[in-house]
């Protein structure tokens, strides 16, 4: 069963705009979250992560948000720039993955 | 080269075929895994390697074989694959093994026909 679920395949924003892409966990043993990002033909790279006892964390345009009640964590990116247009993906305890969303930020 | 890197980036092969996917990293790290992208669902990790002894064997049929000759290389055989094995296979590396950042490669794209 899938214990990480990212439920939006895609999402569009216009440059400038914020972006928020969503990721929900069952495992409440989770203690540690990341985000990658992966463009086509590449493999994903590391963008961001949050461990259980924080429940913000900010590097530049991209801020991670845990809402560990909720079993919920969110990326933002802010402001969305064209080059930001990628699949990201959202990772529990470094080896359980969600599916990922597409981004596309429209210029 | 730096990085993690994986060929053959494309592979087409039949039921009955013998091939072999390689990884090499660059970057000095002690643990390595494979993972298999299937179209629309979760990275499923299939090995790992930690000092290059293999510590996680998720359920994985045997038709796929894992060798790590060294902390720097990774090498997933493959044989008597099934047409639902076709997937993007990638590989990664961190520097240890707990609450690490993993480096992906670029992923071989298998297709059994």
């Amino acid at each position: 069963d899938q214990q990480v679920k990212q439920n939006s395949p895609s999402l569009s924003v216009q440059e400038g705009r914020i972006s928020i892409l969503n990721c929900d966990y069952t495992n409440s043993m989770f203690d540690y979250f990341l985000w990658y990002k992966k463009y086509p033909a590449e493999g994903p790279t590391f963008l961001i992560s949050i461990s259980s006892i924080k429940d913000k964390n900010e590097d530049g345009r991209f801020t991670v948000f845990l809402n560990k009640s909720a079993k919920h964590l969110s990326l933002h990116i802010v402001p969305s720039q064209p080059g930001d247009s990628a699949v990201y993906f959202c990772a529990a305890n470094q080896f359980y993955f969600g599916t990922g969303t597409s981004l596309t930020v429209i210029p | 080269e730096t990085g993690v890197t994986q060929t053959p980036r494309h592979l087409v092969m039949g039921m009955t075929n013998k091939k072999s996917l390689k990884c090499e990293q660059h970057l000095g790290h002690n643990a390595m895994y494979w993972y298999k992208q299937s179209a629309k669902k979760p990275l499923e990790l299939m090995f790992v390697y930690n000092f290059k002894e293999q510590t996680e064997n998720n359920s994985v049929p045997s038709r796929f074989s894992p060798e790590c000759p060294n902390s720097s290389h990774l090498f997933l055989h493959l044989h008597t694959l099934q047409p639902e094995d076709s997937a993007l296979y990638l590989c990664a590396s961190s520097q240890g093994f707990e609450w690490e950042t993993q480096y992906f490669g670029p992923g071989t794209r298998l297709t059994v026909l």
